[in-house]
């Protein structure tokens, strides 16, 4: 079946526009997670929905990062007035459940994000 | 301090050989512990998730030493597809499956 997808596959922008970002999760995946992965490095959490609901934003570095998901399928991730270092990839993934357990999570391909 | 710790690399090994990543986690109170593989420009896929008793998956042998907050990789008889960046991975007791990656191994076989 479909695997996780996201939009643009790349992004460039000017510093102090807004983008979005958009992942569609494997079909029937309630949990989803959003992390980003800058270069030479591990990707880093940062919001993760339960449904429709985020049930940890914790990650998100500032309030420029918003996340939605309000049909509890396909998910934004928006950044308004992008800094240089917000260049980055920002991935997606899903599993078939999140909350009080684990359950293996799918990672879309990524979109990066290149902020000029 | 980060939350998991990772010798970065890279390692280069020729093939065939046997070669053994490391890495620390800083939160005791985490509960499921993975090694993910990432090719070069691709995501992170699930390689497998590691257990106290330890547990093998063909050429690949995991390890969770608890006491130590330590985890191990093993890779026996290298093959130049292992060449990738092989992170390791905690999730946290409690945060649903939010999970907190090290900065990745790299891996480089030569024929």
């Amino acid at each position: 079946g479909a695997g996780v997808s996201q939009t643009p596959s790349n992004k460039v922008t000017e510093k102090g526009k807004y983008v979005e970002l958009r992942c569609d999760p494997i079909s029937g995946h309630t949990a989803l997670y959003w992390y980003r992965q800058s270069l030479g490095q591990g990707p880093e959490f940062l919001i993760y929905f339960q449904g429709t609901g985020a049930a940890d934003d914790s990650g998100l570095p500032n309030d420029r990062f918003f996340a939605v998901r309000p049909e509890g399928s396909v998910s934004t991730l928006k950044i308004q007035r992008t800094e240089r270092g917000d260049s980055a990839v920002y991935l997606c993934a899903s599993s078939s459940r999140g909350a009080d357990s684990y359950n293996e999570q799918f990672f879309g391909p990524g979109t990066r994000l290149t902020v000029l | 301090r980060k939350e998991v710790e990772q010798d970065p690399g890279p390692f280069n090994v020729p093939e065939g050989a046997t070669v053994a990543f490391n890495c620390t986690y800083s939160n005791s109170a985490s509960q499921s512990f993975f090694w993910y593989r990432q090719d070069c420009r691709k995501e992170p896929k699930l390689l497998m998730s590691v257990y106290s008793s330890g547990n093998e998956d063909g050429r690949f042998t995991a390890q969770l030493n608890r006491a130590s907050q330590y985890i191990s990789l093993l890779i026996r008889d290298s093959k130049l597809s292992d060449s990738a960046t092989y992170l390791c991975v905690v999730n946290p007791y409690n945060q649903g499956g939010k999970l907190i990656f090290g900065q990745g191994t790299e891996l480089s076989v030569k024929p």
